[in-house]
């Protein structure tokens, strides 16, 4: 099936540090999401994006889909200890009679107080 | 809160057995989305439904099948189950079916067959 490449797998930073995680794919993908899950927990949507080349912001996070819309990214500015968790990029792709979403394998992150 | 939820959070069966997982949309969601995750993996898509009709299907095992009800609410039935069917099931809705529609998770239900 469709892959999409997330990386890095896992990252351990200081606290205040700034964080970049990215997915790439062979394939066009509609929408880029990207979640964050905690442990046990369901994914949480932190940005949508809809189009090629939108740069959209919540918060400390900032997400790109690439210009190609086979890539996306997401930075995390000043990271906090709440900030830990696995974060989830997915493409939402055209399937049968409807779309589904292809979720990356995660960025595990961990931050050092 | 996403506004999804799903029954129960915690199932503890053997392996033979069959059990249902529940999940009920957000108000005002028609499709529902059903995904499996193993230890330490990413989220497998299974199934989903969009207002009482299966609309895509995924990597979901023969011994797996769902149903949305005129409620939209959604069930999805594990039967003949095997210890490799251990994992976090999660439910997800999104308002219609269009690529551009976000999809937002339950809490999941933790399988662990014996």
């Amino acid at each position: 099936g469709q892959q999409l490449n997330q990386s890095p797998q896992s990252m351990f930073i200081q606290e205040g540090e700034d964080v970049s995680m990215n997915c790439t794919s062979s394939s066009i993908f509609n929408t880029w999401l990207w979640y964050k899950q905690d442990p046990g927990e369901g994914p949480v949507l932190l940005i949508a994006l809809y189009k090629a080349g939108e740069l959209t912001s919540n918060g400390r996070l900032t997400a790109q889909f690439g210009i190609t819309r086979k890539d996306s990214f997401l930075n995390i500015s000043a990271s906090i200890p709440s900030d830990v968790g696995i974060y989830f990029c997915a493409g939402n792709q055209r399937m049968d009679s409807s779309y589904k979403l292809i979720f990356g394998s995660g960025t595990r992150l961990l931050v050092r107080p | 809160d996403s506004g999804v939820t799903q029954t129960p959070k915690h199932l503890i069966t053997a392996t033979g057995q069959r059990v249902t997982l529940r999940c009920s949309p957000r108000s005002g969601d028609l499709s529902v989305y059903w995904y499996q995750q193993s230890l330490d993996q990413g989220l497998q898509f299974l199934i989903q439904y969009y207002n009482g009709e299966e609309r895509a299907k995924g990597n979901i095992l023969e011994r797996f099948s769902a149903q949305q009800f005129p409620d939209l609410h959604s069930e999805l039935n594990l039967s003949s189950l095997e210890l490799g069917d251990s994992a976090l099931y999660f439910c997800a809705s999104s308002v219609g079916l269009a690529g551009g529609n976000e999809q937002f998770f339950g809490p999941g239900t933790r399988l662990t067959v014996l």
